[in-house]
């Protein structure tokens, strides 16, 4: 696609709930990145994608957080038992150009809001 | 650590002032981002700056690079309305790595007219 896709756009949760959360890269990147910003923040880091290979997770804030691009394409972060402090909007995010390694400037999607009760 | 830290964090000012919104970072990095956020929307890229005295300039907004002072300065020039949003500023990881970007908290623009 020409940009950066994620689905869903709102998703509501009950604490203790497993959620999965999708992004649809820029066509063709081999880079992908998902970040976390809770309300009123800037975006912060949490993980790290070359192609399929997941290359840095130190940003995920606990083992209750699971990101995977098994086909280095479409990438699924997913959150088990989710916990209120989870409500935030995940957002993933391509570099600008096709190479791989150093970041430059990046393409956010639109997000995906959630919002554990 | 790297550090991003903007000023001010909410800032109110009337159409066609001028102002300038500062955005300092703790460590070594020769790579800075300026993002406009909208209520509910994602990030829009405004400007990369990718050298010691870089300066770029869109409409009413310029942006500055001073790396020796690790410094950066989003300025804007008769303010019109339009241009409330939240800014961002992010720093690009020094380490050589891939890391992404670490950004400031924003600083929430209002514009009134």
């Amino acid at each position: 696609g020409a940009g950066v896709s994620q689905s869903p756009r709102y998703k509501v949760a009950k604490r203790g709930q497993d959620v999965a959360l999708r992004c649809d890269p820029i066509s063709g990147h081999v880079s992908l990145f998902w970040y976390q910003q809770a309300l009123g923040q800037g975006p912060e880091f949490l993980t790290y994608f070359q192609n399929e290979a997941q290359l840095d997770k130190s940003g995920l804030p606990s083992d209750r957080f699971f990101a995977e691009r098994p086909e280095g394409s479409v990438s699924t972060l997913k959150i088990q038992r989710t916990q209120q402090e989870d409500s935030a909007v995940y957002l993933c995010a391509s570099p600008g150009g096709r190479l791989a390694g150093r970041t430059g400037e990046l393409f956010f999607g639109e997000g995906s809001r959630l919002t554990v009760l | 650590e790297l550090k991003v830290e903007q000023n001010p964090l909410f800032l109110s000012m009337q159409e066609g002032k001028n102002y300038t919104i500062y955005c300092n970072y703790s460590t070594t990095s020769d790579r800075l981002y300026w993002y406009r956020q909208d209520p509910g929307k994602s990030l829009e890229s405004l400007f990369v700056l990718l050298s010691n005295g870089a300066v770029k300039q869109e409409g009413r907004l310029m942006a500055s690079l001073d790396t020796k002072a690790r410094l950066s300065t989003l300025h804007i020039t008769a303010a019109v309305h339009d241009l409330s949003a939240t800014y961002f500023c992010a720093v690009d990881y020094p380490g050589g790595g891939a890391d992404g970007l670490t950004f400031g908290k924003g600083t929430h623009l209002i514009i009134q007219p």
